[in-house]
């Protein structure tokens, strides 16, 4: 089956710097997107989503950028704080009727230096 | 954690015995999701829920079995528990309350261990 997955296993910036997370994504049919943030013995908490029929969308201190025509979604987290420390993962669906049925990557670990 | 409880939130059992994990919701959704979590593969889906006594498949359901007898409870249960089954279980329901969506929230966790 297609799967979404992660450039980069890990990332250290320092406090105030922009960060940006990658992950690629294979299955064309993909609709829908969705970052979470988990925290250590936590449960992964929304960020922020975007649908394929847009290519960005903007949160607070937090940007997704959707690539379709090479299969790339990115995370940007501004001015990146120590509270940034978590791991990220990105996530799709197929569309259609699957909802909840959410495809993983492996995750990011992003650590922020004070 | 979007009113979801889950427990246990700890759990030591021996390969070969029953477990039963609880997820408890408490604000009337209609979907219902069962995650485990394993490290170098993210999460996987287990089962699904989309009413009461309505159930399906996920990805990874094999050894799994699960219930939903009412709105707020669904039951994931490990018929005889193996230490591939050692992992993190997440509960997570749909956002809309009625009609499906792809935004999940998560529960905080069960984590199992199978020795």
């Amino acid at each position: 089956g297609e799967s979404v997955g992660l450039h980069l296993p890990t990332l250290s910036v320092q406090e105030g710097d922009n960060s940006i997370i990658n992950c690629a994504y294979s299955n064309s049919a993909s609709d829908y997107f969705i970052w979470y943030k988990q925290e250590s013995g936590k449960g992964p908490q929304f960020i922020i989503d975007i649908r394929s029929n847009m290519d960005k969308r903007q949160g607070q201190r937090v940007t997704v950028l959707l690539n379709k025509t090479v299969k790339h979604l990115s995370l940007q987290i501004a001015a990146t704080q120590p509270g940034d420390s978590a791991v990220y993962f990105c996530a799709e669906n197929a569309g259609g009727t699957s909802y909840g049925k959410l495809t993983f990557g492996q995750g990011t670990i992003l650590t922020v230096h004070p | 954690d979007a009113g979801i409880t889950q427990s246990p939130r700890h759990k030591v059992t021996e390969t070969g015995t029953p477990v039963t994990l609880r997820c408890h919701q408490t604000e009337n959704h209609r979907y219902m999701y069962w995650y485990r979590q394993d490290p170098g593969h993210g999460l996987r889906l287990i089962h699904y829920s989309y009413g009461v006594k309505d159930t399906d498949k996920g990805e990874v359901s094999d050894g799994y079995s699960v219930s939903r007898s009412k709105t707020e409870d669904f039951l994931l249960t490990l018929e005889s528990a193996t230490s591939s089954q050692t992992s993190v279980y997440f509960c997570a329901i749909s956002e809309s309350k009625g009609l499906g969506s792809e935004k999940l929230l998560f529960g905080s966790g069960t984590q199992l261990s199978v020795l």
